[in-house]
């Protein structure tokens, strides 16, 4: 049993490019995030969806897009890379939204020159 | 935005040592969860408390979540090596109960 699957772990990028992260979940839950942490700051959520075919703005949207593919996928999209996007991103998922506990993908380490 | 401050931000102790960690706001939650995240690794749920006074106890974790529910500790007794992590509070509140995390305590037990 994966859980929550992120893929790249590590990814470099050059100021203005673009890229998406993966997410999939093998639970079968509804609802899906994408936050990102940064020292001294905690986890800020950057969007969710709260059920597939749902996505909304979370405390920190500006620069990302998100997918919501099926029930089981959930990518983040940059398309125009910023310094101020290197950050840990973490995806998780929780069985409804509103409360439920969250299970959390091991993160992707994004660095951006 | 609901804020949560987590006090300390660091702690190293000696093994066997006792500990308490605290999370603090000025806003309510319906409920309160903590995660363990160790290096490399996602956020990993230990508790959610829900009612005001509420304590749950996890082998040697002690959480309780205040009377108002704006606050809550994690109290760890004898701590060992393999405590050793960031520990998040988060809270559930605001628009369709969405989860607000605390700063994060890092704690090292030293052997």
């Amino acid at each position: 049993n994966a859980g929550v699957t992120q893929t790249p772990k590590f990814q470099v990028l050059k100021t203005g490019q673009s890229m998406t992260l993966q997410c999939a979940q093998d639970m079968n839950h509804n609802s899906m995030y994408w936050y990102r942490q940064d020292p001294g700051m905690g986890l800020r959520l950057i969007y969710y969806s709260a059920s597939e075919g749902t996505t909304d703005k979370g405390e920190v949207p500006n620069g990302y897009n998100v997918s919501r593919l099926n029930k089981r996928e959930f990518s983040l999209r940059l398309e125009s890379a910023a310094p101020s996007q290197t950050s840990v991103y973490f995806c998780a998922s929780s069985l409804s939204w509103g409360g439920s506990p969250l299970h959390f993908g091991n993160g992707t380490r994004l660095t951006v020159t | 935005t609901q804020l949560l401050e987590q006090s300390p931000q660091f702690l190293s102790i000696q093994e066997g040592e006792n500990l308490t960690v605290y999370c603090n706001s000025s806003s309510v939650f319906s409920s309160l969860q903590w995660y363990r995240q160790e290096p490399g690794e996602g956020p990993v749920l230990l508790v959610t408390v829900v009612t005001g006074g509420e304590v749950k106890k996890l082998k040697r974790l002690t959480f309780q979540f205040g009377d108002a529910r704006k606050d809550s500790s994690l109290h760890i007794t004898a701590a060992q090596p393999g405590d050793t992590g960031l520990y998040l509070c988060a809270g559930a509140g605001g628009t369709g109960n969405q989860f607000y995390f605390g700063t994060g305590t890092s704690l090292t037990v030293i052997p």
